[in-house]
């Protein structure tokens, strides 16, 4: 079965601290990884994609890896602000006819300032 | 620049009542797919459309029926709508499979 399991499920940190999410997957077998923000009571934002051929992709503040082999991926964030506070959710892609996205259930990201 | 649009975004039902969820995207998109987010368990894939005229199940298709109305539009209907389909309802489109996917505001939705 294919599973998605984030570490840690909250997390709380002052201003200007440089973070780590983690995520792992079940089955490697996967043509992306897209990682979203959620505020609360909103929709997902994308955030990132990075593909199963890259190892990692960047966008401003945010730099995320993929060690497709071992199922995991990590979202970087660096020098958090309040206005990161979300959740972060993350989805490997199994594709197919579909766009397979299997979601975790996310990591709450409290940043205090 | 609308992205993905649904409506309603709030809708108290009673049991077995019936009710169609809209759904609109702007960027041209040839995917469309309709989501649920329950506490403790994330979004879960409920119908798709690969592209116009196309329709699949995803993962928890029970109680759910869906119209790609053209390429813009996919609605998601409840027949007889249930407690167990009290949720947060997702839409979402992508360019094609295994493309970027962006996601409406929600609809948030109790049966009672």
């Amino acid at each position: 079965k294919q599973e998605v399991t984030q570490i840690p499920a909250a997390l709380s940190v002052p201003e200007g601290e440089n973070l780590v999410l983690n995520c792992s997957f079940t089955d490697s077998a996967i043509y992306n990884l897209q990682w979203f923000r959620q505020d609360p009571g909103k929709g997902l934002t994308s955030l990132l994609l990075i593909q199963s051929s890259q190892r990692e992709q960047t966008s401003g503040r945010l730099n995320a890896s993929l060690d497709k082999s071992s199922g995991r991926s990590t979202l970087y964030i660096a020098a958090s602000q309040p206005g990161d506070s979300a959740t972060y959710l993350c989805a490997p892609n199994y594709g197919g006819a579909t766009n397979k996205l299997i979601f975790g259930t996310g990591t709450l990201l409290a940043v205090q300032p | 620049n609308a992205g993905v649009t649904q409506t309603p975004k709030f809708q108290v039902l009673k049991t077995g009542q019936s009710m169609t969820l809209q759904c609109a995207q702007d960027m041209n998109h040839n995917s469309m797919y309709w989501y649920r987010q329950d506490p403790g368990m994330g979004l879960r894939l409920i119908y798709y459309s690969a592209s116009e005229g196309t329709t699949d199940k995803g993962e928890v298709p029970n109680g759910y029926n869906v119209s790609r109305l053209n390429k813009r539009e996919f609605s998601l209907r409840l027949e007889s709508a249930a407690p167990s389909q009290t949720s947060v309802y997702f839409c979402a489109s992508s360019a094609q499979e295994n493309t970027e996917a962006f996601f409406g505001q929600g609809t948030r939705l109790t049966v009672v």
